[in-house]
């Protein structure tokens, strides 16, 4: 089975803060992804990596910046945190860039920003 | 338009019943689906695959139709553990990756 592992399930976190959340597979997957989760908005891409220190921004990129150094982990990095960055974030990875194959998410992290 | 549309429900079935979702999405140049099951304050997690010729799992059917742009997951005899939100997706080659907003379903006893 696949394993995503984020770092933490909950942080609390305050306005202007850097902020790190890190992302670790052990398949060997390729692509890595970074996702937040609001009531009512469901998942948005934030950025994704598909290779070791490659990384392309999603639909949400502003605000945040993301590292890729090592294959297996994939860290999301809130330059100075604020309060609208409150939210459920998820880690995924997928073995494949051509879409035929899922993505495996991590438990999540519920952030708050204070 | 939103890409992919699903309806939000919630959908409340008694237990034993037959339920089904539908999804809509708007890329025709769409080329694989998902269904995946949420539960509350938890991480997506993979039900199935859809594949063009439908596709069954035990009590769960999915199907995609390409011609009017929707997919659908059928849960027969359902079972209070199928209480969830359930996440269309769908990717269109490459990296692009839409998820549904999620249909809600409450299975009652």
């Amino acid at each position: 089975d696949v394993k995503v592992t984020q770092s933490s399930r909950y942080l609390v976190k305050r306005t202007g803060e850097k902020v790190f959340l890190e992302c670790v597979q052990d398949m060997d997957h390729e692509n890595m992804f970074w996702y937040r989760q609001d009531p009512g908005l469901g998942l948005r891409l934030i950025y994704f990596s598909y290779d070791v220190k490659m990384k392309e921004k999603g639909d949400i990129p502003e605000g945040y910046s993301v590292s890729r150094e090592k294959k297996e982990r994939f860290s999301l990095i809130l330059e100075s945190a604020s309060t609208n960055q409150t939210s459920m974030y998820l880690c995924a990875s997928s073995l494949d860039s051509q879409g035929g194959q899922p993505q495996h998410f991590g438990d999540g992290t519920r952030l708050s920003i204070l | 338009r939103k890409e992919v549309e699903q309806d939000p429900g919630p959908f409340n079935v008694p237990e034993g019943a037959t339920v089904a979702f539908n999804c809509t999405y708007s890329n025709s140049a769409s080329q694989s689906f998902f269904w995946y099951r949420q539960d509350c304050r938890k991480e997506p997690k993979l039900l199935m695959s859809v594949y063009s010729s439908g596709n069954e799992d035990g009590r769960f059917t999915a199907q995609l139709n390409r011609a009017s742009q929707y997919i659908s997951l059928l849960i027969r005899d359902s079972k209070l553990s199928d209480s969830a939100t359930y996440l269309c997706v769908v990717r269109s080659g490459g990296f692009k990756t839409i998820f549904g907003a999620g249909t809600r379903l409450f299975v009652k006893a």
